[in-house]
Formats: C-alpha cells, sequence, structure tokens
C-alpha cells in the first residue's frame, strides 16, 4: 500500500539556519504530494502541495520540489524563524477519487532564537 | 469565523462510556473527515463522506460510528470506550473529491479514557 516515510525528529535549529525535513514516498502510480503544518494547540494547515514530477511547491519561504526518481518530496526552508516552530507532515494522496490522505511520522522543529 | 469546527475541545471520560464529537464546516464543501491522532502524533484517516455518503471507511472498530445529518456536519460517535482509544480526533473537510484538494482541519477534540 502507499506509505510515507520522514525523518525522525526533533530538528533542533538556531534561528535564519537552513532547514531540510526529508520524505520519501511509495505509492502506485503518480500521487499529489503535500507539506502540512501543525503549530501547537491546532489543526493541521497545509503549507504547500505538487501534484506532479518536477513540480515545485511553495508558500512563506517553504520549498519542495517532487522527485519521482527518488520518489521524495523534500521541504526546505533558507532561513527559519522561531515562528516556524510546529510539527510538519508530509503526505501523499492517490487517485482512486476519494481524496485519501496518507500521513508520515511528523517531524517537530524547534528554532531558538 | 471559524472554518471547521469541533465540539468538545477536550473530552475526559471513562472505560465502557459511550461519547460523540461534533464537526461543523462552514466552507461549503461537499466532502468531510474523521482522523485519529496518536499520542506520537501518528494522524490516519478513520472515516470520509462525501455529499453525506460514506466513501471511506477505513479498519476501524465498529464501535465508532459516523454520522453526517447533512454536507456542514460529521459526527463521530463512539460506544464502548476504551483506553485505546485516547486520542487526539481530528475533523477535516474539503471542496470535493476532485484531485489534490486542500483539506481543512479542526483544531482537535483530545479524548483521554480513564
Amino acid at each position: 500500500g502507499n506509505s510515507v516515510t520522514q525523518m525522525e525528529g526533533p530538528v533542533t535549529l538556531s534561528e535564519e539556519a537552513f532547514l531540510t525535513i526529508n520524505c520519501t514516498y511509495t505509492a502506485t502510480g503518480y500521487p499529489s504530494l503535500f507539506w502540512y503544518v501543525q503549530y501547537p494547540g491546532e489543526g493541521l494547515q497545509l503549507l504547500l502541495k505538487a501534484t506532479k514530477a518536477d513540480d515545485k511547491g511553495s508558500n512563506k519561504g517553504f520549498e519542495a520540489t517532487y522527485r519521482k526518481e527518488t520518489t521524495s518530496f523534500h521541504l526546505e526552508k533558507g532561513s527559519v524563524q522561531v515562528s516556524d516552530s510546529a510539527v510538519y507532515f508530509c503526505a501523499l494522496s492517490d487517485h482512486t477519487g476519494f481524496q485519501k490522505l496518507v500521513f508520515g511520522t511528523g517531524t517537530r522543529l524547534l528554532v531558538s532564537p | 469565523d471559524t472554518a471547521v469546527s469541533q465540539t468538545p475541545k477536550y473530552l475526559v471520560t471513562q472505560m465502557g462510556n459511550d461519547k460523540s464529537i461534533k464537526c461543523e464546516q462552514n466552507l461549503g464543501h461537499d466532502t468531510m473527515y474523521w482522523y485519529k491522532q496518536d499520542s506520537k502524533k501518528f494522524l490516519k484517516i478513520m472515516f470520509s463522506y462525501n455529499n453525506k455518503e460514506l466513501i471511506i471507511n477505513e479498519t476501524v472498530p465498529n464501535r465508532f460510528s459516523p454520522k453526517s445529518p447533512d454536507k456542514a456536519h460529521l459526527n463521530l460517535h463512539i460506544n464502548s470506550l476504551e483506553l485505546g482509544d485516547s486520542a487526539v480526533y481530528f475533523c477535516a473537510s474539503s471542496q470535493d473529491i476532485a484531485g489534490a484538494r486542500e483539506q481543512y482541519f479542526g483544531p482537535g477534540t483530545r479524548l483521554t479514557v480513564t
């Protein structure tokens, strides 16, 4: 079945550091890929998405590129802020038509001043 | 204006009890979901309704019964609660089931079974 693997956290960085959170997936066909973010005490929010190979999703300084050859969708940001501290979830949706999201285990990011 | 709301926010109850969680969305979406997030933050889909029709029913014990009285509401009733049901339950909605739709999540209901 479909699955998503994310790097274990927590990831601890100082403000303005470069961020990479790795995400790889296993799926039949060509799924759509997402990054969702969960701030403390809140529900998940869509951060960015990509729907086909080589697409780059971007939002709020975060970027991720859909790499079919490596089945990856790594999240990057050039300069993190304290306010980016949250849990980040990589997810995929196949094309069965039911919008079923399969999530990775989440990666907690802690940014210190 | 809250897009996806859930009540209650916290629910503490004893084993064997029956409880319900309510969800409402004011986005005019056709599709709604229930997710369970365990203590390790792992998030898994439980159910999905599209236009009040059940379209996703994962391997969830039949003590869990979703009900969608209309497109804007999706409630979750849990019978005979067990310790392992303790988790955060998230409701979500999307415009429809067309490809790669954004899902909008509620704030979650933290259920603690003692």
